[in-house]
């Protein structure tokens, strides 16, 4: 079965601060695997997804995530914070055809 | 804007009533899936549909039902509603069955059982 693990439910960055939210995941055969965005009262956004390819897959608003296989982590970076960066993210990964299943989130704040 | 349309927005209901989510897909999109966010339990996956046949289930409850209709809007059923059973539904919707696919979300209906 596949699961995914996200460390830290909350994170605090300063603005202008690197902003670093880890995923790692279980899964028996490759993954794809993908980071969504969810903003208050609002539906999950996709932010970026590994499906094939060059590991580093770069997103919207400035975000980017490096598949490393060996380390089974797919963990979400941008290298400075923007006070509409605050939200909570999502880390999924897909590879039974049917299903997604998701991380618990992680809660950003980003501090002024 | 995904795309993806949900209503109502909003929903208060009592303990023990039944209401009815609505979910429209992206124009395209043949897969649905349901899940249910809360906050002791995160994003729970209830139940996905491929053209109108049930593919996946996931967490559902027996009281919970849900169909995916020829024009693929798909339906949500909540029946004997509890208190627990107060979160948001989101729907989200797929082009076809290939693991890469993105799946695309709606703002979902908040339900509050009162």
């Amino acid at each position: 079965a596949q699961s995914v693990t996200q460390l830290g439910s909350h994170v605090s960055v300063s603005e202008g601060a690197l902003v670093l939210l880890r995923c790692n995941y279980s899964s028996s055969v490759p993954p794809y695997l993908f980071w969504y965005v969810q903003y208050p009262n609002q539906g999950l956004q996709l932010l970026l997804k590994y499906t094939t390819g060059a590991t580093l897959v770069k997103g919207i608003n400035g975000f980017e995530a490096e598949f490393k296989k060996s380390e089974t982590s797919f963990h979400l970076t941008k290298p400075s914070a923007h006070m509409s960066d605050a939200a909570e993210y999502f880390c999924a990964v897909s590879n039974t055809g049917n299903q997604f299943y998701f991380g618990t989130g992680t809660s950003l704040t980003v501090i002024p | 804007d995904s795309g993806v349309t949900q209503t109502p927005k909003h929903l208060i209901t009592a303990t023990g009533q039944r209401v009815t989510l609505r979910c429209s897909p992206r124009s395209g999109d043949l897969s649905v899936y349901w899940y249910q966010q809360s906050l002791d339990q995160g994003l729970q996956f209830l139940i996905q549909y491929y053209n109108g046949e049930e593919r996946a289930k996931g967490n559902i409850l027996e009281r919970f039902s849900a169909q995916q209709f020829p024009d693929l809007h798909s339906e949500l059923n909540l029946s004997s509603l509890e208190l627990g059973d107060s979160a948001l539904y989101f729907c989200a919707s797929r082009e076809g069955l290939a693991d890469q696919e993105t799946q695309y979300f709606g703002p979902g209906t908040r339900l509050l059982v009162l």
